[in-house]
């Protein structure tokens, strides 16, 4: 059974600096992953998205690395600001089953001035 | 713009008067799927249609109806609805279409349900 984890569960950092944002998964045979931001109380905002024959994909200040054989992906956010405050989730799409989207508990990420 | 529109977005209801929440998308997606949100449980999947007349259970559809009669449109009804269906919806699409960003998921805004 996938499982998708993300740590850690919350971060706090001052403006600036550059993090990364863990998310491993249990099973290598996924169809793609996807990182989403999510505001309190709004919906989920799609961010990056990397299919399995992919290895990384950029969007701005946002790199997303796809590692299947080590079951990981990391989000690295360069040059955070406080507008980047927001919970981070990540979500794999498991293969043989198309329907089937697998969340992690998000990284809740606070960007201070 | 591309987008996933649900309504209404707040709804306060009493057990048992059935309320629909509508879905509609304007990007011509095969997929759509409904999830529910709550602390501590993330976000669980209810109903999912990979195309008009074409839906499925997901991990949670007790207590929901679904249909799809319409492609750009994924109604979710609650025909008797309890508190324990108290929450965040939320209703979400994707293309099946060969491609790069085939199978990227995009979200409506949120339908906070309160059942009393």
């Amino acid at each position: 059974k996938q499982e998708v984890t993300q740590i850690p569960a919350a971060l706090s950092v001052p403006e600036g600096e550059n993090l990364v944002l863990n998310c491993s998964f249990t099973d290598s045979a996924i169809y793609n992953l996807q990182w989403f931001r999510q505001d309190p109380g709004k919906g989920l905002t799609s961010l990056l998205l990397i299919q399995s024959s992919q290895r990384e994909q950029t969007s701005g200040r946002l790199n997303a690395s796809l590692d299947k054989s080590s079951g990981r992906s990391t989000l690295y956010i360069a040059a955070s600001q406080p507008g980047d405050s927001a919970t981070y989730l990540c979500a794999v799409r498991i293969s043989g089953g198309y329907n089937k989207l697998i969340f992690g508990a998000g990284t809740r990420l606070a960007v201070h001035p | 713009e591309a987008q996933v529109t649900q309504n209404p977005r707040y709804l306060i209801t009493v057990t048992g008067k059935k309320l629909t929440v509508t879905c509609s998308q304007n990007m011509n997606h095969e997929y759509m799927s409904w999830y529910r949100q709550d602390p501590g449980l993330g976000l669980r999947q209810i109903y999912y249609s990979m195309n008009v007349e074409v839906t499925d259970k997901g991990d949670v559809p007790e207590g929901y109806k679904v249909s799809r009669k319409e492609k750009r449109n994924f109604p979710l009804i609650l025909e008797s609805p309890s508190p324990n269906q108290t929450s965040l919806y939320f209703c979400a699409s994707s293309s099946l279409q060969a491609g790069p960003n085939t199978g990227e998921l995009f979200f409506g805004e949120g339908s906070r349900l309160t059942v009393l």
